[in-house]
């Protein structure tokens, strides 16, 4: 069975500063590899995604993620934060074999500080 | 990116009446939807997993006979939350797979039982 861990259920930082949020997986196989963002009240919006090659992915909104197969993670991080970051991230994995079915992390909630 | 439509966006009930969601993929033909619910700060949980012209598959622990799933075109699921009670108030969200694989997110349903 797939899961996934975000260890931090809260992360505050102030605007400007470097943002790197955790996210651990467990799977047999290569799965595939998902950050999305949530604002409140509405759905999720994909930030970026893994599914083989290069390990560094780019995403919307100045993010990007890391594969370390080595170390089953998939941080996602951005350089400098803006306000509007605030929102739950949430990390996914899936995986054809599964029938491309997603199991979710808990979720990391950002707060930034003026 | 794809567009997932979810309707209604929020809705109240009133105690033992049923509720019908939908979920339409706009601009693509989903061949595989995902419904989740979403308690609140919580993350997402698959509910069910539903392929166009089949019977739902539902995630352990998940009563089929109150959430009523109906995928009767490849563009089009519904989510029927029959003889809803309190208990059932949540955040439902589905999602609409291609043929990338890659899943888009409607917006989400608030539902209120009163």
């Amino acid at each position: 069975a797939q899961s996934v861990t975000q260890p931090d259920i809260h992360i505050t930082v102030s605007e400007g500063a470097s943002l790197e949020l955790r996210c651990n997986y467990s799977y047999g196989a290569t799965p595939y590899l998902f950050w999305y963002v949530q604002s409140p009240g509405q759905g999720l919006q994909l930030l970026l995604k893994y599914f083989s090659g290069d390990t560094l992915v780019q995403g919307i909104k100045g993010f990007e993620a890391e594969f370390k197969r080595s170390q089953s993670s998939f941080n996602l991080r951005k350089p400098s934060v803006h306000w509007s970051d605030a929102a739950e991230y949430f990390c996914a994995v899936g995986a054809v074999a599964a029938g491309n079915k997603l199991t979710f992390g808990g979720g990391t909630r950002v707060l930034v500080k003026p | 990116g794809a567009v997932v439509s979810q309707h209604p966006s929020r809705v109240i009930c009133k105690s033992g009446t049923s509720v019908k969601i939908e979920c339409r993929s706009l601009d693509f033909q989903a061949t595989t939807m995902f419904w989740y619910r979403q308690f609140p700060k919580q993350s997402l949980m698959l509910m069910a997993t539903s392929n166009e012209g089949s019977k739902a598959t539902y995630e352990q622990g998940v009563e089929k006979d109150k959430f009523l799933i109906n995928h009767a075109s490849l563009t089009l699921s519904t989510l029927t939350v029959t003889s809803a009670h309190p208990e059932d108030s949540s955040f439902y969200i589905c999602s609409a797979i291609g043929r990338n694989t890659e899943a888009f997110f409607g917006q989400g349903t608030r539902l209120t039982v009163v």
